[in-house]
């Protein structure tokens, strides 16, 4: 079975620039998640979706992130424009039903490089 | 305050070594726990989920003090292969909150 597929794995922009990551989850999970990984640092939870329904987006920096998952599948999220800052790994997680807490299978992660 | 909080280590031991860490968290109505393991420049995969009662996988153990707010890991007969970042992980509401996490380097 494929694990959650990210795309690009590896990014470098100029700052200012914008930049768009791709996530494709595990088929039949309907959790995704972002998180940002900073260098030193545990992952943080940017945005959760529910199938196409953004759940909790209590910690994306709304000012110049966006993330979409249109047709409850796949997500992208957006940085626009990008600050020095914001260089990170961005991994995509998905998870099962929520019945019960599910483990969350992360993919390889998007490497940004601010510049 | 962090929400999670581990000792960053790193903790550098011998094959065959018995190594322990642990990690505290600041919200007492936190459902549930678990132990990622990290691998350079991977990404995070689950080692095991920790019980009230502690529990074992193999050569590894794992506690939860609830009362004190802290967990700990115990990995047994250490080999090169779990040279890696273990991630400690505390979910309230299927929000993930993570550690920095603690970096245990097995030599030969």
């Amino acid at each position: 079975e494929a694990g959650v597929v990210q795309s690009p794995r590896y990014k470098i922009i100029e700052k200012k620039q914008p930049v768009a990551f791709w996530c494709n989850p595990i088929s039949g999970h309907n959790t995704l998640y972002w998180y940002r990984q900073n260098l030193g640092q545990g992952p943080e939870l940017l945005i959760r979706y529910e199938n196409e329904e953004a759940v909790d987006d209590s910690q994306l920096p709304k000012d110049r992130f966006s993330a979409e998952r249109l047709k409850g599948v796949d997500s992208t999220l957006k940085i626009q424009p990008a600050e020095l800052g914001d260089s990170a790994v961005y991994l995509c997680a998905s998870s099962g039903d929520h019945a019960d807490y599910n483990e969350q299978f992360f993919g390889p992660g998007t490497r940004l490089t601010v510049l | 305050r962090k929400e999670v909080e581990q000792d960053p280590g790193p903790f550098n031991v011998p094959e065959g070594a018995t190594v322990a860490f642990n990690c505290t968290y600041s919200n007492s109505a936190s459902q549930s726990f678990f132990w990622y393991r990290q691998d350079c420049r991977k990404e995070p995969k689950l080692l095991m989920s920790v019980y009230s009662s502690g529990n074992e996988d193999g050569r590894f153990t794992a506690q939860l003090n609830r009362a004190s707010q802290y967990i700990s890991l115990l990995i047994r007969d250490s080999k090169l292969s779990d040279s890696a970042t273990y991630l400690c992980v505390v979910n309230q509401d299927y929000k993930l909150s993570f550690g920095a996490g603690t970096t245990v380097t097995v030599r030969a």
